[in-house]
């Protein structure tokens, strides 16, 4: 079964440090790779995906991920953090084996102290 | 700006009345997803339509039903609400039902149930 880990509660960064979000996945065929971001009483903000290609996938406001095939790791990272970026965040995966549903992360608090 | 849409954003209901929450989409796309999501837990999956074929999760309680007019909109009914069905729930949608899709979600829609 296809599944992700995001080992950290909550991730706490100084305004201006870089932010790392870390994700690892398990999944019987290729992986399709997701960051969501949401802020309180928000629904779900879709920030990048890997589905193949370059290893380093930019996307929304600032954001970019990592893939790592040999450590099955998807890490979301910013250089600068600022303190609008304190939201949860959700790595989800989906694999190529045709199952349709998306698998989330248990998520991860992220705090950025101004 | 295309959109997905839930209404009402706050839902109050007493415990065994039965509850309807909306979702409307510009985006035309042929995928609407309803997501449960619990205090600080990962969304979960209840059901999807891939046009007007409904798929159901397995797990997924049968107090909890949903229906599909057209394109653009999606209901949840939750037929006699108990207090553990107290949570977030959230519309999303896709173009396809494929592995690389990217899910769009609404705002959500938090239920208090009383």
């Amino acid at each position: 079964a296809q599944s992700v880990a995001q080992p950290e509660d909550q991730v706490n960064v100084a305004e201006g440090n870089p932010l790392t979000v870390k994700c690892t996945y398990s999944v019987s065929g290729n992986p399709y790779l997701f960051w969501y971001v949401q802020y309180p009483n928000r629904g779900l903000q879709f920030l990048l995906k890997y589905i193949t290609g370059d290893n380093l996938v930019k996307g929304s406001y600032g954001f970019e991920a990592e893939f790592n095939k040999s450590q099955t790791s998807f890490h979301l990272k910013k250089p600068s953090a600022l303190v609008s970026d304190s939201a949860l965040y959700f790595c989800a995966v989906r694999d190529s084996y045709g199952n349709n549903r998306l698998a989330f992360g248990k998520g991860n608090q992220v705090v950025v102290i101004p | 700006d295309a959109m997905v849409i839930q209404n009402p954003r706050y839902q109050v209901t007493q415990f065994g009345k039965p509850v309807t929450l909306s979702c409307s989409q510009t985006l035309n796309h042929n995928v609407m997803y309803w997501y449960q999501q619990k205090s600080s837990q990962a969304p979960k999956l209840l059901f999807h339509y891939y046009d007007k074929d409904f798929n159901n999760e397995a797990d997924t309680p049968d107090n909890f039903q949903s229906r599909r007019p057209n394109t653009s909109f999606c209901f949840l009914d939750i037929r006699s609400p108990g207090l553990g069905d107290a949570a977030m729930y959230l519309c999303a949608t896709s173009r396809d039902p494929g592995d690389q899709e990217t899910q769009y979600f609404g705002p959500g829609t938090r239920l208090l149930v009383l």
